[in-house]
């Protein structure tokens, strides 16, 4: 399968530990996008990269999240001392080029923060 | 703040009949509008990117509109099958120079055989 992968699919977590998640990219693509969805909202951006360099960040971002990129290749996000307001479906997707190429999702890390 | 309105919200129908929803967003410093369709456990799936005012794509059963001097698209699904039955998304890209996406809530729709 040469689509884009996230693991784990699912985790479970107590409220105070530290998450990570992993996202590899359809290999030929320099773009990677992370995003994250709530219950009965569409999925939020929260940032991307083009190869190694971390061009945008939302607000939603707040310094207990960290992304990073290193290789330009898989991308790994980081929660510091999860909140169950961080409960939601991480979503990672990548694309070849600018705003009008598809980006292509991977099926997403459910986190669940008790 | 972008706000990306779809309408409705969730929609049943009949396998068998056409349906169309909306979405509607901002029509300033439009730059493209991507439509997705998300099964449940499954990826997001792209359907199409469209930049064009007027650009009409289709593919297979399902094909989109559109508008981008009044900001709206139209997503028609002609003859429902069970298989149709997902959450499909628009989003707006290229806003300002972002290449992020900016999602709506999505319409779910259920197709009862």
């Amino acid at each position: 399968d040469t689509g884009v992968s996230q693991n784990p699919r699912h985790k479970i977590t107590k409220r105070g530990q530290n998450v990570t998640f992993r996202c590899d990219p359809i290999s030929e693509h320099n773009r990677l996008y992370w995003y994250r969805q709530t219950l009965g909202q569409g999925p939020e951006f929260l940032t991307y990269f083009q190869n190694e360099a971390q061009l945008e960040k939302s607000r939603l971002l707040s310094d207990r999240f960290s992304a990073e990129r290193p290789k330009g290749s898989f991308s790994t996000l980081e929660i510091q001392r999860t909140e169950q307001g961080d409960s939601a479906m991480y979503l990672c997707a990548s694309s070849p080029g600018l705003a009008d190429y598809e980006q292509y999702f991977g099926p997403g890390t459910r986190l669940t923060v008790t | 703040i972008l706000n990306v309105e779809q309408s409705p919200q969730s929609l049943h129908v009949q396998e068998g009949d056409s349906t169309n929803f909306t979405c509607s967003f901002p029509s300033s410093n439009f730059y493209a509008l991507h439509w997705y369709r998300w099964e449940t456990a499954k990826s997001p799936e792209a359907l199409f990117v469209m930049t064009l005012n007027g650009d009409e794509k289709k593919k297979g059963r399902i094909s989109a509109t559109l508008n981008t001097k009044e900001g709206y698209s139209y997503l028609y699904i002609k003859g429902s099958q069970p298989e149709d039955s997902a959450t499909y998304l628009c989003a707006p890209g290229g806003q300002g120079g972002s290449e992020k996406l900016v999602f709506g809530k999505g319409t779910k729709l259920t197709v009862n055989p």
